[in-house]
């Protein structure tokens, strides 16, 4: 079956260490994103990446770096600069049509609690 | 800068109802796109429905259709026949194909609970 998976479901970090979440899709997607959700929040975007080997920052990339290495995944690492972690992470990929509406298909996220 | 407002956090219907969300957003482009997702307890994301701007016609997918009124720039959701499935959070957000980013912008949701 064709999808975004998304490991692990849940996650624990003690405060000061990195974490990777992982973002894995065989939909043949060009492009990939990271989202952030908090509590009475929509979804704010962190980085995103249009292509391997390239990618930018969104609007809230502070504590945050990705790298694209291959098109199906995009791994998002939280580092310990980010001062608020504590969040539900979703992972989204779209083809990349400059100009035309992209739809964006989500993964099933990711928890993320600093102890 | 694009902004997207969704001013009722929680709402309730009874199953077999209908029920309307509001949405209403700010943008200065002329041409974007609009959509509801729907996320359940799975916290799943779904796509609901769109609307492209330029097209005048409300969009219907099954039980759910929009009232896209692009002057007042609002984006409103009607389910009808609500079923027990249909509790969820309900997202608007919004998409501009000339911003070059291609990323959504999100309100901050609707909790909805359809009650037997």
């Amino acid at each position: 079956d064709g999808g975004i998976t998304q490991s692990p479901k849940y996650l624990f970090r003690k405060e000061g260490q990195n974490v990777t979440l992982s973002c894995e899709q065989n939909l043949n997607h060009d492009a990939m994103y990271w989202y952030r959700q908090d509590p009475g929040q929509g979804l704010r975007l962190i980085y995103y990446s249009h292509i391997v080997n390239d990618f930018q920052k969104g609007d809230i990339a502070e504590g945050y770096s990705v790298s694209r290495e291959k098109k199906e995944s995009f791994p998002l690492t939280v580092t310990s600069a980010q001062k608020n972690p504590t969040a539900f992470y979703l992972c989204a990929s779209s083809i990349d049509l400059r100009g035309y509406y992209n739809e964006q298909f989500f993964g099933p996220g990711t928890r993320l609690t600093v102890l | 800068a694009q902004t997207v407002t969704q001013s009722q956090p929680e709402m309730s219907v009874q199953e077999a109802e209908t029920v309307t969300l509001s949405c209403t957003y700010d943008t200065s482009e002329s041409n974007y796109y609009l959509f509801w997702y729907k996320q359940p307890p799975s916290r799943q994301m779904i796509l609901v429905i769109r609307q492209e701007a330029y097209k005048q016609q409300n969009a219907t997918e099954n039980r759910f259709s929009v009232n896209f009124q692009k002057a007042a720039k609002s984006f409103s959701l009607k389910i009808s026949d609500s079923q027990l499935g249909d509790t969820a959070m309900y997202f608007c957000a919004f998409i501009s194909d000339q911003t070059g980013a291609n990323n959504l912008f999100f309100g901050t949701g609707t909790r909805l609970t359809v009650i037997p």
